[in-house]
């Protein structure tokens, strides 16, 4: 099992719908999750990070954590021709604040005017 | 703020060959990491530094590969000798604490 698994996708959606990404992870004692955006031939973005249990949100991103699952979601409501990229989804293991991330494969998102 | 900067941002070498990847770190940031990133393998860890010292290599894939970092706003990632299966883009990040802010990469490419 890998340590934080993602689908590759290709996810697509409609110009103006909600687009759901998903993450799971292996490490139950993991405390801190992050995503982050890669356009084609670009670096990774932090986009959003979560540390509790619930939702954060930020404009038309909400980050889902849910430790008993196992399991971090990414919403992007409205979505926009913009967002089509590649959404990697980051765990730090254990309860360090310091120390590596693992990283899925990330999920390719399209979003089709 | 400048961001994460590295250089160069495209090597082009033969096998065989040195190859010397350069990262300055966000002013303020105590930690720094090294990514390789493949279509085969995805984005992984090469090793990370906190203030200046090594903390985990484990993914360095090889002796040929070497990393230091001298002060807090310079660090290098040395392969020696390069190989063809070492083409890959490599990303440097540095982090206050907990989030992680990459650089624009160095796309390597060994003939």
């Amino acid at each position: 099992q890998k340590e934080v698994e993602q689908n590759s996708g290709p996810l697509s959606v409609p110009e103006g719908a909600i687009a759901s990404l998903n993450c799971t992870y292996s490490d139950r004692g993991s405390q801190s999750f992050f995503w982050y955006r890669q356009y084609s031939g670009k670096s990774p973005e932090l986009i959003m990070s979560i540390y509790s249990n619930g939702d954060k949100e930020d404009g038309r991103f909400t980050a889902q954590l849910n430790k008993a699952s196992q399991y971090v979601s990414l919403l992007i409501r409205d979505s926009q021709p913009s967002d089509s990229a590649t959404y990697l989804c980051a765990v730090r293991l254990g309860s360090s604040n310091t120390g590596k991330l693992i990283f899925g494969q990330g999920t390719t998102l399209q979003v089709k005017p | 703020d400048a961001g994460v900067i590295q250089s160069p941002r495209h090597e082009v070498t033969e096998m065989g060959q040195e190859v010397t990847l350069r990262c300055k770190p966000i002013s303020g940031h105590n930690s720094l990491f090294w990514y390789r990133q493949t279509m085969m393998r995805g984005l992984e860890l090469l090793i990370y530094f906190n203030n200046n010292v090594p903390i985990d290599d484990s993914g360095m894939p090889e002796d040929r590969f070497s990393a230091k970092m001298p002060n807090a706003s310079f660090s290098t990632l040395k392969i020696q000798p390069s190989e063809p299966r070492d083409s890959a883009v490599y990303f440097c990040a540095s982090s206050p604490k907990n989030e992680q802010f990459f650089g624009p990469g160095t796309r390597l490419t060994v003939l």
